[in-house]
Order: structure tokens, then C-alpha cells, then sequence
């Protein structure tokens, strides 16, 4: 069975800093594309970041851009999300999701980041 | 940047058929592929490249995509399809995915 498992969500102020990760197993990890999706309370779907099963190519979302960064661990089957310079419009709860043909088969129960002074 | 348009909401009575449209530019020439959300939990893909069902999706479900507009439709709505929808492509212009601003399906 597949399993997403998102942690290191919390309560951090604007300006500060947060490292997510996602614990991934029941499929063969190193084999997929994976990526990081956000939803603010009471709105839509956001995607933040891709990244190759390699680590080759790795895109994200303007609104992180130069703030966020994506990585993965093969060996750990691990995908990350370290997040600087968080502002409140980026409090969300943030899904990890497997890539299949450019959709997102499998999705994390979401983590939630709250940004607040 | 590009965009996907959804209608807010979409009522339908049980037994019936909605349709869920998505809009964007020149969206049948990419692959669209659609979400269904429930309160408190995450999305489930419930079709793929425009029309394909995953594993344990009902077979009411279906989908189309053709020049503008992305279309998903569930035949004999039950009531445990209200939710929220969301419809999503693949910008290879600006490499990102993105997802329409979504629909609230109330099942009357």
C-alpha cells in the first residue's frame, strides 16, 4: 500500500524558517516524481515544487521561488521541503504527492504551517 | 501566468448528471486531469490524461477535453460525491502544474 507521511509543520513566525519531510513507502520511491502542493485555510489547491526522481530537474512555483527548496533522499525515501523567509500568505497545509503521467496519484494526510506573529 | 476557470458551484440532484467544466487557453492541447476533495481530507485523483479513470475510481466518473475546455462528469450522482473539485494541467511553457480554482458539487 502506498503511504505519504508529511511532518515538521508548526507555528513559526514571519521571516522564519521550517524543514518539512515526507515519509514515503509500499512503492519503489527512487522510481518517481515527486512534489510539494499547499492549501490555505478555506481555499484552493496550490501547487509549490517538483522534483525528478533523479534530482536532476526541480521546478517551483513563483510565489516560493528563491525561498523554498526542494530534495529528496533515495536511500531514506524521503522527500523534503526546507522553507526561509516565510511569510503569513504562506500558512497552509502542505501535501506531498507522487507524480504519475504529469497528474498526483497519491497524496499525504497535509501537514499544517502557520506563519503569525 | 496560466490559468484554469472552474464554476464556484454546481447543484445537482441524486440520480442525476453534472457536468464540471475548467477552462484555459488552448487547454484540450495538454493533458487535464481532476480532483475530488471532502472536508477534512485530501485529494483523490479521480481521472487522468482527460479521460482516464485510476484503479477503484467508479465507473460514473468520466472526463473529456477538447479545445478550451476540460469537462468531468458524474452520471447518477450519489450523495457521497459532494465535495470539492479541482481540475489540473501541465504548463510546459513555464513548467509548472496548475490547478483550476475549483467547484463545490452539492449533491440536493
Amino acid at each position: 500500500e502506498v503511504q505519504l507521511v508529511e511532518s515538521g509543520g508548526g507555528l513559526t513566525q514571519p521571516g522564519g524558517s521550517l524543514r518539512l519531510s515526507c515519509a514515503a513507502s509500499g512503492f519503489i520511491f527512487s522510481s518517481y516524481e515527486m512534489n510539494w502542493v499547499r492549501q490555505a485555510p478555506g481555499k484552493g489547491l496550490e501547487w509549490v515544487s517538483y522534483i525528478s526522481s533523479s534530482a536532476s530537474t526541480i521546478y517551483y512555483a513563483d510565489s516560493v521561488k528563491g525561498r523554498f527548496t526542494i530534495s529528496r533522499d533515495n536511500a531514506k525515501n524521503s522527500l523534503y521541503l526546507q522553507m526561509n523567509s516565510l511569510r503569513d500568505e504562506d500558512t497552509a497545509v502542505y501535501y506531498c504527492a507522487r507524480t504519475l503521467l504529469r497528474a498526483f496519484d497519491y497524496w499525504g494526510q497535509g501537514t499544517l504551517v502557520t506563519v503569525s506573529s | 501566468s496560466y490559468e484554469l476557470t472552474q464554476p464556484p458551484s454546481v447543484s445537482v440532484s441524486p440520480g442525476q448528471t453534472v457536468n464540471i467544466s475548467c477552462s484555459g487557453d488552448k487547454l484540450g492541447g495538454k493533458y487535464a486531469c481532476w480532483y475530488q476533495q471532502k472536508p477534512g481530507q485530501s485529494p483523490v485523483l479521480v481521472i487522468y490524461q482527460d479521460s482516464k479513470r485510476p484503479s477503484g475510481i467508479p465507473e460514473r466518473f468520466s472526463g473529456s477535453n477538447s479545445g478550451n475546455t476540460a469537462t468531468l462528469t458524474i452520471s447518477g450522482t450519489q450523495a457521497m460525491d459532494e465535495a470539492d473539485y479541482y481540475c489540473q494541467a501541465w504548463d510546459s511553457s513555464t513548467h509548472n502544474f496548475v490547478f483550476g480554482t475549483g467547484t463545490k458539487v452539492t449533491v440536493l
